[in-house]
């Protein structure tokens, strides 16, 4: 596997179920970022790790909850989710948090419908 | 307040037939501005950074430029590959990312 990954690719849930999403990233880096991508709107940033620590957090609901247990690995979980959380939930990976070249680099995201 | 607009929103062309992507920006102290293009169903793909104006950046029919307040994609002679959802970011002076909601390109053969 190469670059970012995330699985799975499509996930269909019912506003009572509980469901995770997962990202790995292949790249060396430090930095994992959870996005929301919504029809023509721009990317919402959700959460940011650095290092394992979360730096970031954009007023999320508390149904959204990012757990990171190492520097290649990012979770999304997902309970009690509204039909307005569906979505395209992106991962991505920079370098570092915080530095000018932080070029970020994005995973194929998750379609997420929520029923 | 930090603001990135697109536009256009959506864009048609023929193939062959150049044109440019604009997005304009406010935002305190640009550290700098990404271009990603973006296909459907799929995640950003990084294209290019600048980092000030004056400067400007290549990659086989794109060419992007950059202002003090805005910065142009130019699609040279596109082809339908080239047809995709291209995004723009702004980094400011606190190293956070200010996303545009992007133009949607359809190149028609």
């Amino acid at each position: 596997e190469t670059g970012v990954t995330q699985t799975p690719r499509h996930l269909v849930m019912g506003m009572t179920n509980k469901k995770s999403l997962k990202c790995e990233q292949h790249l060396g880096h430090n930095a994992m970022y959870w996005y929301k991508q919504s029809a023509k709107k721009p990317l919402e940033l959700m959460f940011v790790y650095s290092l394992e620590e979360r730096v970031e957090n954009n007023s999320v609901p508390s149904r959204f909850s990012p757990e990171c247990p190492n520097s290649s690995h990012l979770f999304l979980h997902l309970h009690t989710l509204q039909p307005e959380d569906s979505a395209l939930y992106l991962c991505a990976s920079s370098q570092d948090r915080g530095v000018t070249t932080d070029t970020q680099y994005f995973g194929p995201g998750t379609r997420l419908t929520v029923l | 307040e930090d603001q990135v607009t697109q536009s256009p929103e959506a864009l048609r062309l023929q193939e062959g037939e150049s044109s440019s992507l604009n997005c304009s920006y406010t935002v305190s102290g640009l550290r700098g501005l990404f271009w990603y293009r973006q296909d459907p169903g799929k995640g950003p793909e990084f294209l290019f950074t600048l980092y000030s104006a004056g400067e400007e950046k290549e990659k086989e029919r794109l060419k992007a430029t950059l202002t003090k307040k805005e910065s142009f994609l130019h699609i040279t002679a596109p082809k339908p590959e080239d047809s995709a959802t291209y995004l723009c970011a702004v980094q400011d002076s606190n190293y956070q990312l200010i996303w545009g909601a992007g133009t949607k390109l359809i190149i028609k053969p």
